[in-house]
């Protein structure tokens, strides 16, 4: 079945310093990325829609110079949260789609902001 | 844009009794609902879908129903065991290209 990686699963980072997180489809080719944010005991929230070598699409209220989306191949996205502070630890989740809408999520990325 | 419902948010079910968690949609073009089971830090996980040409679909204990014209779907667990205690967020999403939109979640707990 379709296999998606994602690292780190948990990170740990000082106020004001960047954490990327990469998401890696392994076995098949990823014609989206989606990356959502999940806190406590809450629902998954849509961050972003990535494509292949095009912009992200972010949802409404999220800061794309705060949250950048990078979709350089078909099996690889990366999310990099800059100047992280504690409002951002959270559990941030990535899913890969490959042309028909059961997507296939990552494992997730613990983020604590200290 | 379109919006999901889910309910009850809490449900505690006797082992082998059934649990029914049911949706609603608002947006009558949205053609796909996938049902995913999430495990307390765990990654959400694909138990069941279904498209809007299909009123119903089974897989062993679990079926899910679409009502297109009231707009809501529903999940039925039956014989339900201890490792259905979970989450469950329904979803539904308009078309193969666009994003999905889930539901807030319902706290399943199967009593002993």
């Amino acid at each position: 079945g379709a296999v998606v990686s994602q690292h780190p699963s948990w990170v740990i980072c000082k106020s004001g310093t960047s954490v990327k997180i990469e998401c890696r489809s392994l076995d098949f080719q990823a014609t989206t990325m989606f990356w959502y944010r999940q806190f406590p005991k809450q629902s998954l929230m849509l961050m972003a829609t990535s494509n292949e070598g095009s912009k992200a699409t972010y949802e409404q209220g999220v800061e794309k110079d705060k949250f950048l989306i990078n979709h350089a191949s078909l099996t690889l996205s990366t999310l990099t949260v800059t100047s992280a502070h504690p409002e951002d630890s959270s559990f941030y989740i990535c899913s890969a789609r490959a042309g028909a809408p059961r997507d296939t999520f990552g494992s997730g990325t613990r983020l604590t902001v200290v | 844009g379109e919006n999901v419902e889910q309910h009850p948010s809490t449900l505690s079910v006797q082992e082998g009794d059934s649990a029914v968690i049911k949706c609603t949609y608002s947006d009558s073009a949205s053609n796909y609902f996938p049902w995913y089971k999430q495990e307390l830090g765990k990654r959400p996980q694909l138990i069941i879908d279904i498209r809007s040409n299909v009123g119903e679909k089974k897989d062993q204990r679990i079926a899910v129903t679409l009502n297109k014209t009231a707009k809501h779907f529903s999940l039925h667990i039956t014989e339900t065991q201890p490792e259905d205690s979970a989450v469950y967020f329904c979803a539904a999403s308009l078309n193969r290209d666009d994003k999905i939109i889930f539901g807030k979640g319902t706290r399943l707990h199967i009593l002993p």
